[in-house]
């Protein structure tokens, strides 16, 4: 079975500097993937998603990236962190339209 | 666009009771597929259970039931029995057949008292 891997867990970090959060996914191969940001009222905000090495979809305008640089692999990153990009990362994946997600098991990311 | 809409943004029930969180979606597709999924406060995320658009029959698993009415868009969870640990956020779920996109509601959290 599909086993999604993220990290870290818990990440502080000052205004303006960068991120990078990498997922890496076992289990299966050509899987889609996605990165979710959940903050308080608001949900499961979906960020970006990818169907395939260097394929993203990007859902929502804001200073945040992925990459696919390998097809068990996806990355979020910033190039200058918001106050605004507080809040609990998750990424998911699942290896086909319609199966359930598999979602890793967070990162915390406090800016400050 | 496609949404999803979760009505209840909590909901405090007694232990062994039955409870029903509401979740209806927006789409213009015939082939799609919904899911619930639990986060506890480990946050975790769970599947709970998974509904086929194309399937009239509703899904179950053990205690968890759907009742799932296409023309209305309603996509409803029902837990029987409810038990401590179902003490959780669920969120409603949907994805579509023919993309790859599958956006949440904002979620009911859910207090089961003792």
């Amino acid at each position: 079975s599909q086993t999604i891997h993220q990290w870290p867990a818990t990440l502080v970090q000052p205004v303006g500097s960068p991120l990078s959060l990498e997922c890496t996914v076992e289990g299966t191969s050509n899987p889609n993937l996605y990165w979710y940001r959940q903050a308080a009222g608001r949900g499961l905000q979906l960020l970006f998603y990818s169907v395939g090495i260097g394929q993203i979809s990007s859902e929502v305008p804001q200073n945040l990236s992925a990459s696919r640089p390998q097809d068990r692999q996806f990355i979020l990153s910033s190039k200058k962190l918001l106050l605004s990009d507080s809040g609990f990362y998750l990424c998911a994946g699942t290896p086909q339209p319609g199966s359930p997600l598999h979602f890793g098991n967070g990162t915390r990311l406090t800016v400050t | 666009a496609q949404t999803v809409t979760q009505s209840q943004p909590e909901m405090f029930v007694q232990e062994a009771e039955t409870v029903t969180l509401s979740c209806t979606y927006d789409t213009s597709e015939n082939n799609y597929y919904l899911f619930w999924y639990k986060q506890p406060p480990s946050r975790q995320m769970i599947l709970v259970i998974r509904q086929e658009a194309y399937k009239q029959q509703n899904a179950t698993e053990n205690r968890f039931s759907v009742n799932f009415q296409k023309a209305a868009k309603s996509f409803s969870l029902k837990i029987s029995d409810s038990q401590l640990g179902d003490t959780a956020m669920y969120f409603c779920a949907f994805a579509m057949n023919r993309d790859d996109k599958i956006i949440f509601g904002k979620g009911t959290r859910l207090h089961i008292l003792p």
